[in-house]
């Protein structure tokens, strides 16, 4: 049980361009979930927490005009990278906890997103 | 801000040999988490510990956490190559904060 299922796996776009990256719970129910990025060798750095039915609270530093966040189900969440940057490329990781559970989080895959 | 320092940073070693892997912080958490992480891949959960004092063992891993639950440690006995990997501590009452990993390379 407590799978999460992110998709697309890895994603080349052009610069200026936009990409969506879904996360979803595929046997659990998750108000919450967390997006993460995670440049070459470095740990994960929380960018924004999606909270179903409501706005995403963003980290310190990460812009939410860039870094588009919808949560519209409580098995759904969307990372949406508008007008991607060669910068913006790395590795974005979702996560996902069951609404009742208080251990731990289950991550997606990622995906690396690859910009030029 | 909390913060978690893990250390070391990186770590190579022989098969069979034994290692510990520090996370330390200046605050309190309610519980501790560590993950392993391969490369193009997200962290897979290892253990939660959430009492202070609390020793966890999972197979040749074992994991303690700090009485005043500042600070956890991951031992591992007679590595494996297949222990390879990124170790990441993390905590958090809701939103959870990793530690900087510890890239841990088991040579055969």
């Amino acid at each position: 049980g407590a799978v999460v299922s992110q998709h697309p796996s890895r994603v080349i776009c052009k610069s200026g361009t936009s990409v969506k990256i879904e996360c979803r719970s595929l046997d659990f129910q998750a108000t919450t979930m967390f997006w993460y990025r995670q440049f070459p060798k470095q740990s994960l750095m929380l960018m924004a927490t999606s909270n179903e039915g409501s706005k995403a609270t963003y980290e310190q530093g990460v812009e939410k005009d860039k870094f588009l966040i919808n949560h519209a189900s409580l098995t759904l969440s969307t990372l949406t990278v508008t007008s991607a940057h060669p910068e913006d490329s790395s590795f974005y990781i979702c996560s996902a906890a069951r609404t009742e559970s208080n251990y731990g989080y289950t991550f997606g895959s990622g995906t690396r997103l690859t910009v030029v | 801000t909390q913060l978690l320092e893990q250390s070391p940073q990186f770590l190579s070693i022989q098969e069979g040999e034994n290692l510990t892997v520090y996370c330390n912080s200046s605050s309190v958490f309610s519980s501790l988490q560590w993950y392993r992480q391969e490369p193009g891949e997200g962290p897979v959960l290892l253990v939660t510990v959430v009492t202070g004092g609390e020793v966890k063992k999972l197979k040749r891993l074992t994991f303690q956490f700090g009485d005043a639950r500042k600070d956890s440690s991951l031992h591992i006995t007679a590595a494996q190559p297949g222990d390879t990997g990124l170790y990441l501590c993390a905590g958090g009452s809701y939103k959870y904060i990793f530690g900087t990993g510890t890239r841990l390379k088991v040579l055969a």
